[in-house]
């Protein structure tokens, strides 16, 4: 079964608005959490490394002011949009890690993705 | 950058055809490799995997072998069934502790019975 639940697994709001789509981890604590982004046949690109009690580091290019990722617990990080414009809608995937940074061996779940449209 | 180039779909076959889906890959120093795949409803999961070049990753029947001379990671299964119809994902990283994967764009298979 689902080990790392992502919800809503999809949205539909109006621009302007926010938008925070949660990921958890069901029977594990993950110290790291991952999320990423697709457009329309586009590949799968990471946004930001969400590390529980400390800030996210985003990757080059991706706002940090705009995707606000909070990772408050060992067992859940969200991710809100803010001010969200058509240009957000995409599917966003969540990823977590079972284990210990820097533990080779140690594997990555997914959530199901949340596809959000911005009206 | 790191980039993974997948051929694109859908791909539509019959029970039991062959299925090929190709990967290359552009990348410094020596990645990892890995094949994932979504099923309908579900999460991204780990298919296969591959640490070093010539290395082969199996599961369920799935193979890819890691050639470095062509940068490649194609996906193969001799006899594919129904159940196998689903989005795969050609995808890297660069260090064996860095969980920063680099994905493909995905490819939707659609095996018919």
């Amino acid at each position: 079964g689902a080990v790392v639940s992502q919800h809503p697994s999809w949205v539909i709001c109006k621009s302007g608005t926010s938008v925070k789509i949660e990921c958890r981890s069901l029977d594990f604590q993950a110290t790291t959490m991952f999320w990423y982004r697709q457009f329309p046949k586009q590949s799968l690109m990471l946004m930001a490394t969400s590390n529980e009690g400390s800030k996210a580091t985003y990757e080059q290019g991706v706002e940090k002011d705009k995707f606000l990722i909070n990772h408050a617990s060992l067992t859940l990080s969200t991710l809100t949009v803010t001010s969200a414009h058509p240009e957000d809608s995409s599917f966003y995937i969540c990823s977590a890690m079972r284990g210990v940074r820097g533990y080779y061996n140690s594997p990555l779940h997914f959530g199901n993705g949340t596809r959000l449209t911005v009206t | 950058g790191d980039s993974v180039t997948q051929m694109e779909g859908p791909v539509t076959l019959s029970e039991e055809a062959f299925l090929t889906i190709n990967c290359t890959y552009t990348a410094t120093g020596y990645p990892s490799l890995f094949w994932y795949v979504q099923y309908p409803g579900e999460g991204l999961q780990l298919l296969l995997k591959a640490t070093k070049a010539d290395d082969k990753g199996s599961n369920k029947g799935f193979e890819a072998t890691y050639r470095k001379e062509t940068t490649s990671f194609h996906l193969e299964k001799g006899s594919v069934q129904v159940s196998d119809s689903a989005v795969y994902f050609c995808a890297l990283n660069r260090l064996p502790n860095d969980y920063k994967l680099s994905f493909g764009a995905g490819t939707t298979v659609t095996v018919r019975a």
